[in-house]
């Protein structure tokens, strides 16, 4: 079955303890991105990765980081969390081309305290 | 400025009825893609429907189909007789660029979303 899987679905940490995110998709997608998504603002998207090796910021990067060292891992490392990284955490994959969808994991729901 | 716009926070309609939900988006590029997607409250995001910016016909994918309008760069969802599942938040989302487009421009820009309340 074709699926991004996300781990892990709920996290309670405290602020600046280093954290990560896995991401991982079954589907051979070059495009892979984080999304957060806050209420009244839809998702927005952190970092994306064209391919292996290959990141970029997006639109909402600090406080970020993220490595694509295998085409099917993109983990989301949150070095020093703070409360305002409190969110639902959207991982994506897609190949690419303009009018792909995109499938997303179950996302993780972050509480930082 | 938004490129995406979702007028309408919360949205009720009554089951078996027809509902439409709007958004409105802003590109200078002629090469884009419009979706939809629906967030249940268990919050998986799940695809819905695409239209090319090239496309003549409106998507319709089951009960669901999109309103594309260009020249007012809209592009609504409607949905067809109404089922208690539907009740969800609904997201458009609109992706610049084509496949040859640098990576920033195959990102999905979001709009705020709309919660839809169907009633029994």
């Amino acid at each position: 079955e074709a699926q991004v899987t996300q781990n892990p679905r709920y996290l309670i940490t405290v602020t600046g303890k280093k954290l990560t995110v896995t991401c991982s998709q079954n589907m051979n997608h070059e495009y892979m991105s984080w999304y957060r998504q806050d209420p009244g603002l839809g998702l927005r998207q952190i970092y994306y990765s064209m391919n292996v090796e290959v990141t970029d910021k997006g639109d909402v990067p600090e406080g970020y980081k993220v490595s694509r060292k295998e085409k099917r891992n993109f983990p989301l490392i949150l070095e020093s969390p703070s409360p305002n990284q409190t969110s639902l955490y959207f991982c994506a994959s897609s190949f690419g081309a303009g009018n792909t969808e995109a499938f997303f994991g179950q996302g993780t729901r972050l509480t930082v305290v | 400025a938004q490129k995406i716009t979702q007028t309408q926070p919360g949205m009720f309609v009554q089951e078996k009825e027809a509902v439409t939900l709007d958004c409105t988006y802003d590109t200078s590029d002629q090469s884009y893609g419009l979706f939809w997607y629906k967030q249940p409250s268990s919050g998986e995001m799940i695809f819905l429907i695409y239209q090319g910016s090239y496309d003549e016909q409106n998507a319709t994918e089951g009960r669901y189909s999109l309103n594309f309008q260009k020249a007012r760069k809209s592009a609504n969802l409607v949905i067809s007789a109404s089922q208690l599942g539907d009740s969800a938040m609904y997201f458009c989302a609109m992706r610049e660029g084509n496949f040859f487009s640098s990576g920033s421009a195959r990102q999905l820009t979001f709009g705020s979303g709309t919660q839809l309340t169907v009633l029994p």
